[in-house]
Formats: C-alpha cells, sequence, structure tokens
C-alpha cells in the first residue's frame, strides 16, 4: 500500500543536542509537509516542500530546518532542541494541494 | 482571521448510540473541507472529505458528513458508535480561500462507555 512513513517513531534527545526526524512516502506526491503537535492540541504546520520549493511559515523558529533530497524523502532538523520542542512531529503528503495524507508521527522527548 | 470551530473538546456516548460532531468555519465559497481521527499516539488518519458535488459525503468506518453552506458548517455523523471509536477528531478546513493550507479545529475527543 501506498503510505508515509516516519522514523524513529519515538526518539529521546538531550537538551541542544541536534536530532534529525525522517520522513518518506511511496505516494509519489510532490508536496510534503512537516507539523509540531503538542499535547491536546491540534496540528500546527511548521514548514512544507512544493516539489523543491521550501516554504516556511512566517512563526516558526530558526532552530527548525528541513531538507528534501529527492520527491521521497523530507528531513526535519532540529538545530538545538529545548525542552518546549519535546512534541508529537507530523510529515504529511500530498498531490499538489489536494488532500493530504499523514504519517504515524515521530513523539520526541527531549532530557 | 480564518478559522474553524470544534464547540464539542469532549464528547461521551454509549456504545451503539448515535453520534454527531459539530464542526463550524468561518470563511470560504468554496472551501475544502476534512475530518480526520487520531488514536493516541498515532498520526491523523482521513476519515472523508468534500469538495463539490454532492453535500452528504460517505466516509471510511462509516461515517458521514454534511456540508451546509448556509450554516458554515460539516458536521460528521454516525449512527451506530463502536468502542473502537474512542480518539480524537479534527476538522480542517483547506483550499485556496485558505492559503492552500489546513486550518485545524481545536479538535473533539470522542470517549465511548459501554
Amino acid at each position: 500500500d501506498a503510505m508515509v512513513i516516519q522514523n524513529p517513531r519515538y526518539q529521546v534527545t538531550q537538551f541542544g543536542k541536534p536530532v534529525t526526524l525522517s520522513c518518506s512516502q511511496t505516494l509519489n506526491h510532490n508536496v510534503m509537509y512537516w507539523y509540531q503537535q503538542k499535547s491536546s492540541q491540534a496540528p500546527k504546520l511548521l514548514f512544507h516542500y512544493y516539489d523543491k520549493d521550501f516554504n516556511n511559515e512566517a512563526d516558526t523558529p530558526d532552530n527548525f530546518q528541513s531538507r528534501r533530497p529527492n520527491t521521497s524523502f523530507c528531513f526535519l532538523d532540529i538545530r538545538s532542541p529545548g525542552l518546549g520542542d519535546a512534541a508529537m512531529y507530523l510529515c504529511a503528503t500530498s498531490r499538489d494541494f489536494d488532500t493530504q495524507y499523514f504519517g504515524p508521527g515521530t513523539r520526541l522527548t527531549v532530557l | 482571521a480564518q478559522s474553524v470551530t470544534q464547540p464539542d473538546i469532549h464528547i461521551t456516548v454509549s456504545e451503539g448510540a448515535s453520534l454527531e460532531l459539530r464542526c463550524n468555519y468561518s470563511y470560504g465559497a468554496t472551501p475544502y473541507l476534512f475530518w480526520y481521527v487520531q488514536s493516541p499516539g498515532q498520526g491523523l488518519q482521513l476519515l472523508l472529505k468534500y469538495f463539490s458535488g454532492d453535500t452528504l459525503v460517505q466516509g471510511i468506518k462509516g461515517f458521514e458528513a454534511e456540508f451546509k453552506r448556509s450554516q458554515s458548517s460539516f458536521n460528521l455523523r454516525k449512527p451506530s458508535v463502536h468502542w473502537s471509536d474512542a480518539a480524537e477528531y479534527f476538522c480542517a478546513v483547506g483550499g485556496k480561500e485558505y492559503g492552500n493550507k489546513l486550518v485545524f479545529g481545536a479538535g473533539t475527543i470522542l470517549r465511548v462507555k459501554s
């Protein structure tokens, strides 16, 4: 089945230690998104790639970066995680800006 | 500002009872409307969507939703709830009028009692 895959499902890092989260997709969608979701809240869009074009949300901290080396993969880099960055990180994909399909998420813990 | 309102933070229903989750959006003549479900520790699963056409849409797991333009609403319904339906439900609106981004409601947590 075509799907969105996120690795790892659970990530523990130390305060200030860089961490990278991975997303891959077999849907061949041209748009990939990263969301942050804190407990009991709706997902918050951090940024998205439309093909190779990177689009950052205005309120996304500089601490968050992203890379998309090819159509299938997208990475979320957190340069210096703080305690406030502990959250579920969701990757989603879509064809153009049609329906978004989400991965299972990565739960990030910052110690 | 564009917004989506889910007025019920928590809803508890008995297994086998009917369910209606409410959703209202603030803006747009031709919104794209979605319902997603999220089980604890999981990603969001698409239940159903409305872009145009028949205003009553059928989704997975026996869910349906009705778009009412006059009320700016897209309420989710299920005639008979199962214990496995316990989860958090998010209404979302997208399309060009929303900058081609999804605007989510705050979510409704559904509890099912046996």
